[in-house]
C-alpha cells in the first residue's frame, strides 16, 4: 500500500512570496490533515478535511494561508504571502475516518525555508 | 487548556531500557499516542493507550498510562541505535490529535 505523498519535499522562497504544497493520501482515506511543525516543536494541526468539506480550521492563519481538497481526494496548501515565521515542515496526513482509533498517517513532509 | 509537555533529550547505551515521559492537561482526552519521528522523515504512530487502560505492551514498547496525575509514559527494552529519533506523544481532544514538544532520543554503542 502506498504511503501518503507530498511535494515538493524541500522549498526555499523569499518573504512575500507565494507557495504551495500538494499532498496525494492513501486511497480510501476520507481523512485528511494540514500539520505545520517548526523546529523544535510538535506538529500542530492547521486544517482537517472530511471528503472535500473543511471540518476543523480554527488554527489556520486564513489571512495568508488557504487549502483546499476540491475532489475529495488530493489537497493543496497555498501560503501567500510568506513570512518568516512561516519556515517550517509541513506535515500531511490522512486517516480512514476521524473517529476512534482511526490511524493518522504522515507523509515525509515538506521542508519549507523563508529567507 | 492545550498543553502536552515532554523532556527534550534522553541519552541511552545500546541495550539498557529507555524511558520517555509526558504529562498532558486533558482530563477528557480518549487516545493517547506514542510517535516516532527519524530524521527528513514524517511520523510514524508506534502505539497508543485508550484512556480506561493502565498499561499497554507490544514487543519491546511499554505503555503505562497514570491518568490521575495526567502523566504518560514509553518504555522502550533492549533500546538499539536504531531507536534514536525523536519521540512525541499526543492527546486526542475529540478528531484533533496536541502534539508535546518531542523528546530526542541519542542511543550510543
Amino acid at each position: 500500500e502506498a504511503g501518503v505523498a507530498q511535494s515538493p519535499r524541500y522549498k526555499i522562497i523569499e518573504k512575500r512570496q507565494s507557495v504551495a504544497f500538494w499532498c496525494n493520501p492513501i486511497s480510501g482515506h476520507a481523512t485528511l490533515y494540514w500539520y505545520q511543525q517548526i523546529l523544535g516543536q510538535g506538529p500542530k494541526l492547521l486544517i482537517q478535511f472530511q471528503n472535500n468539506g473543511v471540518v476543523d480550521d480554527s488554527q489556520l492563519p486564513k489571512d495568508r494561508f488557504s487549502a483546499e481538497r476540491l475532489k475529495g481526494v488530493d489537497s493543496t496548501l497555498k501560503i501567500q504571502p510568506a513570512k518568516l515565521e512561516d519556515s517550517a515542515v509541513y506535515l500531511c496526513a490522512s486517516s480512514l475516518g476521524a473517529g476512534g482509533t482511526k490511524t493518522q498517517y504522515f507523509g515525509p513532509g515538506t521542508r519549507l525555508l523563508v529567507l | 487548556g492545550e498543553d502536552v509537555e515532554q523532556s527534550l533529550f534522553l541519552s541511552v547505551r545500546e541495550g539498557d531500557s529507555s524511558v520517555i515521559n509526558c504529562t498532558y492537561t486533558d482530563s477528557s482526552s480518549t487516545y493517547l499516542y506514542w510517535y516516532k519521528q527519524e530524521p527528513g522523515a514524517g511520523l510514524q504512530l508506534l502505539t497508543y493507550i485508550f484512556s480506561n487502560m493502565d498499561m499497554k505492551q507490544d514487543q519491546r514498547l511499554t505503555v503505562l498510562l497514570n491518568k490521575k496525575d495526567k502523566h504518560l509514559s514509553l518504555r522502550i527494552a533492549d533500546t538499539q541505535t536504531g531507536d534514536s529519533a525523536i519521540y512525541f506523544c499526543a492527546e486526542k481532544e475529540t478528531d484533533k490529535l496536541i502534539f508535546g514538544t518531542g523528546t530526542r532520543l541519542q542511543v550510543f554503542p
